[in-house]
């Protein structure tokens, strides 16, 4: 089984909602990824977990808050997000080996009204 | 410093000729480099890896690149363009630095496919 399963597929919410966005793969990956991308424009890294610890944060803003509660469970949680924040949400996972293929989920499409 | 340069933007080809995805990077070490293709509203897909074994690498659909040190191209190839091929297509690399490796993604390539 090769795939990162992203739930919801779409999803509209106001600028004092809190939503949450969830990824899940059973490949035994130990490395979790959080991409945004914008249209016409290739994805942009937000978060690495490697072995279910934060290992990157490419200075994000606060207001994404991301977890992983187990090695095939990754969150995104959303609060106070502003109309810019509109984007294409990309989960992938990845061997904690150097050099390994990521594989990237479907994505969750975010709209901020 | 790592980088990856798609030479194009945009490329069209008519149904069944040769497709040309072109793309360069530089490098301090030995890299991992992928290209992936997106359809529209949709996740990436891994056409194909070059992790330092053969330098013709195949992959899905058709599709090869070739791994070219001297020239640090990693050129993306099919001989015959099916109109399910129109999507973005992105050129990837997976390198050293000094706080351990980094992914870097080319800017995209959008390949149409005229009937």
């Amino acid at each position: 089984d090769t795939e990162v399963t992203q739930t919801p597929k779409h999803l509209v919410m106001g600028m004092t909602n809190k939503k949450s966005l969830k990824c899940e793969q059973h490949m035994g990956h130990r490395a979790m990824y959080w991409y945004k991308q914008k249209a016409k424009k290739p994805p942009e890294l937000m978060f690495v977990y490697s072995y279910e610890k934060l290992s990157i944060n490419e200075s994000v803003p606060s207001r994404f808050s991301p977890e992983c509660p187990n090695s095939s469970l990754l969150n995104l949680h959303l609060h106070a997000l502003q109309p810019e924040d509109s984007a294409l949400y990309l989960c992938a996972s990845s061997q904690e080996i150097p050099g390994s293929e990521q594989y990237f989920g479907p994505g969750t499409r975010l709209t901020v009204t | 410093a790592q980088s990856v340069t798609q030479l194009d933007s945009h490329v069209s080809v008519s149904e069944g000729t040769p497709v040309l995805l072109r793309c360069n990077y530089s490098s301090s070490y030995s890299p991992s480099l992928f290209w992936y293709v997106q359809h529209p509203n949709k996740g990436l897909q891994l056409l194909l890896k070059y992790t330092s074994a053969a330098t013709l690498v195949k992959g899905i659909n058709g599709f090869e690149a070739e791994f070219k040190k001297s020239e640090t191209s990693f050129h993306l190839t099919k001989p015959s363009a099916h109109m399910s091929d129109a999507a973005e297509y992105f050129c990837v690399v997976s390198d050293r630095y000094s706080g351990g490796f980094k992914t870097i993604f080319g800017a995209g390539t959008r390949l149409f496919v005229k009937a």
